[in-house]
């Protein structure tokens, strides 16, 4: 069981522009959260997929979207990015509310 | 809504002594986790309490939760520099399971 895997593993982007990152859960699990974690802070919620709807969503602008898909794997998007949006950007997956397994992560960097 | 405070941020140990890493939440919760984060690195697992009183073990880590108190504490013996890292514990959100709020993190360095 290769658990959960996000790519890219590093990312290097301008400001205004698009990303999109992506995670494939955990074989078994159905739901999928991400999490963002700037430099020397805790990682912060973003949102949570189950069954491909945005179940939850912390507090992030508009600009965060996401999408699951029918295999469960599932995508961050971030339109108009800033400075402020690098950090790096995890994925967990658990099966519904259950134990969430974390990714090892895309870090970010927007010059 | 639900703060989680972690005390010390930073800890600088030496090898074979012991330390008390505490964590405050500030309403209920259902479930309370450890992580373990190397310098680039994702989140490891170490312990996931569930009750009040749960006590878990692992190496020379143990953590203990007081679901009273809303404290749990990630205790160190005779540390090693293996251990180095940052800490951090989560709680679901109330009401809200999946959602985890996590603490600043204890960033610990062992000396020998």
């Amino acid at each position: 069981d290769a658990g959960v895997t996000q790519s890219p593993t590093h990312l290097i982007k301008t400001r205004g522009q698009q990303v999109t990152l992506r995670c494939s859960p955990k074989s078994g699990h159905d739901t999928v959260s991400w999490y963002q974690q700037a430099l020397g802070q805790g990682p912060q919620f973003i949102f949570q997929y189950y069954e491909e709807e945005e179940r939850q969503r912390g507090n992030f602008p508009d600009r965060f979207s996401g999408h699951q898909f029918p295999n469960y794997s599932s995508e961050l998007n971030v339109n108009a990015l800033l400075l402020g949006d690098s950090a790096l950007y995890l994925c967990a997956s658990g099966e519904d509310y259950n134990e969430q397994f974390f990714g090892p992560g895309t870090r970010l960097t927007v010059l | 809504e639900l703060k989680v405070e972690q005390n010390p941020l930073f800890l600088s140990m030496q090898e074979g002594k012991n330390y008390t890493i505490y964590c405050n939440y500030s309403t209920t919760s259902d479930r309370l986790y450890w992580y373990r984060q190397d310098p680039g690195k994702s989140l490891e697992s170490l312990f996931v309490l569930l009750s009040n009183g749960a006590v878990k073990q692992e190496g020379r880590l143990m953590a203990s939760l007081d679901t009273k108190a809303r404290l749990s504490t990630l205790h160190i013996t005779a540390a090693v520099h293996d251990l180095s890292a940052t800490y951090f514990c989560a709680v679901d959100s109330e009401g809200s399971q999946g959602n985890l709020i996590f603490g600043k993190g204890t960033k610990l360095s062992v000396k020998p």
